[in-house]
């Protein structure tokens, strides 16, 4: 994605395990958001950041999932005791705090948990 | 809640054919995007409208907001437009906690 890195590309976890998800907006934008894409779905809102502060986290699905970013820059979403119905798509996306500032995604994290 | 329905769902069409996506949402919005999804591929951004029409290339996008509605035109289709295309809504400029359609899958057949 134009400025967005996310890692790893793909992850494999046994259900159960802990897995951490990463987004680098490169450019220093503002606000950060997550969102979580189900095959053959749209994306659903995870979180948002501005800066580091967590603006909202409406769209978390349960108290396992837990996102953070400690410097305003990187952010980790951590995903506790996975299920597999969290094996999903999770996308990475950063914008200013502008009118009309594009949306820049990351290429996602393809997560299958078994 | 707001809903947005795309359609259609998937179009297949002739390589210089003139294609349009349609895209309705159900509640008042602040920005209406237009996104392109490649398989295996990161989401594009290719517009973001709060009101009338928005050129770029060979896209066209245009957004009635009495009506809430918006069309993606896509002239001289070519095979390398074969994407979904997703269209989602936003409330507040700045926190993009947009909600998205779930998509219209193109292919164009050369």
């Amino acid at each position: 994605g134009a400025g967005v890195s996310q890692s790893p590309r793909y992850k494999v976890a046994k259900r159960g395990q802990d897995v951490a998800l990463r987004c680098d907006p490169i450019s220093g934008h503002v606000s950060l958001f997550w969102y979580q894409q189900a095959l053959g779905q749209g994306p659903e809102f995870l979180t948002y950041f501005q800066n580091e502060a967590q603006l909202d986290k409406s769209g978390l699905p349960s108290d396992r999932f837990f996102a953070e970013r400690p410097e305003g820059s990187v952010s980790t979403l951590k995903i506790q005791r996975t299920q597999q119905e969290d094996s999903a798509v999770y996308l990475c996306a950063k914008t200013r705090v502008v009118v009309d500032s594009p949306l820049h995604f990351g290429n996602g994290t393809r997560l299958t948990v078994t | 809640k707001n809903e947005v329905e795309q359609s259609p769902q998937n179009l297949t069409a002739q390589e210089g054919e003139f294609i349009t996506i349609n895209c309705s949402y159900s509640v008042g919005i602040s920005a209406l995007h237009w996104l392109q999804q490649h398989p295996g591929g990161g989401i594009v951004s290719l517009f973001m409208l709060s009101s009338g029409k928005k050129k770029h290339g060979r896209l066209i996008a245009t957004i009635n907001i009495q009506e809430k509605h918006s069309s993606l035109h896509i002239t001289a289709s070519h095979p390398r437009d074969s994407a979904v295309y997703i269209c989602a809504v936003g409330y507040n400029f700045g926190n993009e906690k947009l909600t998205f359609g779930t998509g219209t899958r193109l292919t164009i057949i050369p």
